[in-house]
C-alpha cells in the first residue's frame, strides 16, 4: 500500500522559512516523478512543485518560482519542499503527491497533508 | 499558463440521478486531462486519466470524454458517497493546473 506521510508544517512569520518533507513507503520511490499540490482553507487546489525520478528535471508554479525548491533523496525514499520567503498567501495545507508514472503528472497517491500558517 | 473553468460551480442534484460536470480549457490540452475527487477533510482521488481512463479502483458509473478544450466528467446513477467537489486538472503544459472545483450537492 502506498503511503505519504508529510511532515515540518506549522506557524512561520512572513519572510522566514520552512522546509516540508514527505516519507513514502509502499512503491518503488525511484520509479516515479513526485510533487507538492497545495489548498488554501476553503479554496481549489494548486499544483506548486514537481520533480522527476532523478532529479533531474523540475518545475514550479509561477506563485513559488525562485523563492521554493523542491528536491529528493531516493535513498531515503524522501521529497522535500524549502520554502523561502513566506508570504501570507502560501497558507495552505501542502500535500505531497505521487506522479502516476516516470513524469505522467497525473497524482495518483496522496498524502494527508501539513498545514503551513504564514502570519506575524 | 493553462486555464481551466469548471462549470456549474455547484451541482444540486439526488442520489440516483446523472450529473454531468464541465471542464474547458483555455488553449487545447489533446486529451492530457485528468479527474479527481475530494470529499470533506480527506485528499483528492483520481478518477479518470487521458480524459477517459478510469483509474484503478474507480466504479463504472464514472466517465470521462472529450478532447481539445471541452471535457466532461459524467456519473452516471449518483451514490450518496458521490457527493463532493470535483476537479479537472491538465498536464498537456507546466504549469500543471487544476479547474476551480464543482461541488456536488443533495439537493
Amino acid at each position: 500500500e502506498v503511503q505519504l506521510v508529510e511532515s515540518g508544517g506549522g506557524l512561520v512569520q512572513p519572510d522566514r522559512s520552512l522546509r516540508l518533507s514527505c516519507a513514502a513507503s509502499g512503491f518503488t520511490f525511484d520509479d516515479y516523478a513526485m510533487h507538492w499540490v497545495r489548498q488554501a482553507p476553503g479554496k481549489g487546489l494548486e499544483w506548486v512543485s514537481g520533480i522527476t525520478w532523478n532529479s533531474g528535471g523540475t518545475g514550479y508554479a509561477d506563485s513559488v518560482k525562485g523563492r521554493f525548491t523542491i528536491s529528493r533523496d531516493n535513498a531515503k525514499n524522501s521529497l522535500y519542499l524549502q520554502m523561502n520567503s513566506l508570504r501570507a498567501e502560501d497558507t495552505a495545507l501542502y500535500y505531497c503527491a505521487k506522479d502516476s508514472g516516470n513524469s505522467l503528472h497525473y497524482f495518483d497517491s496522496w498524502g494527508q497533508g501539513t498545514l503551513v500558517t504564514v502570519s506575524s | 499558463e493553462i486555464v481551466l473553468t469548471q462549470s456549474p460551480a455547484t451541482l444540486s442534484l439526488s442520489p440516483g440521478e446523472r450529473a454531468t460536470l464541465s471542464c474547458r480549457a483555455s488553449q487545447s490540452v489533446s486529451s492530457y486531462l485528468a479527474w479527481y475527487q475530494q470529499k470533506p477533510g480527506q485528499s483528492p482521488r483520481l478518477l479518470i486519466y487521458d480524459a477517459s481512463n478510469r483509474a484503478t479502483g474507480i466504479p463504472a458509473r464514472f466517465s470521462g470524454s472529450g478532447s481539445g478544450t471541452d471535457f466532461t466528467l459524467t456519473i452516471s446513477s449518483l451514490e450518496p458517497e458521490d457527493f463532493a467537489v470535483y476537479y479537472c486538472q491538465q498536464r498537456r503544459n507546466w504549469p500543471l493546473t487544476f479547474g476551480g472545483g464543482t461541488k456536488v450537492e443533495i439537493k
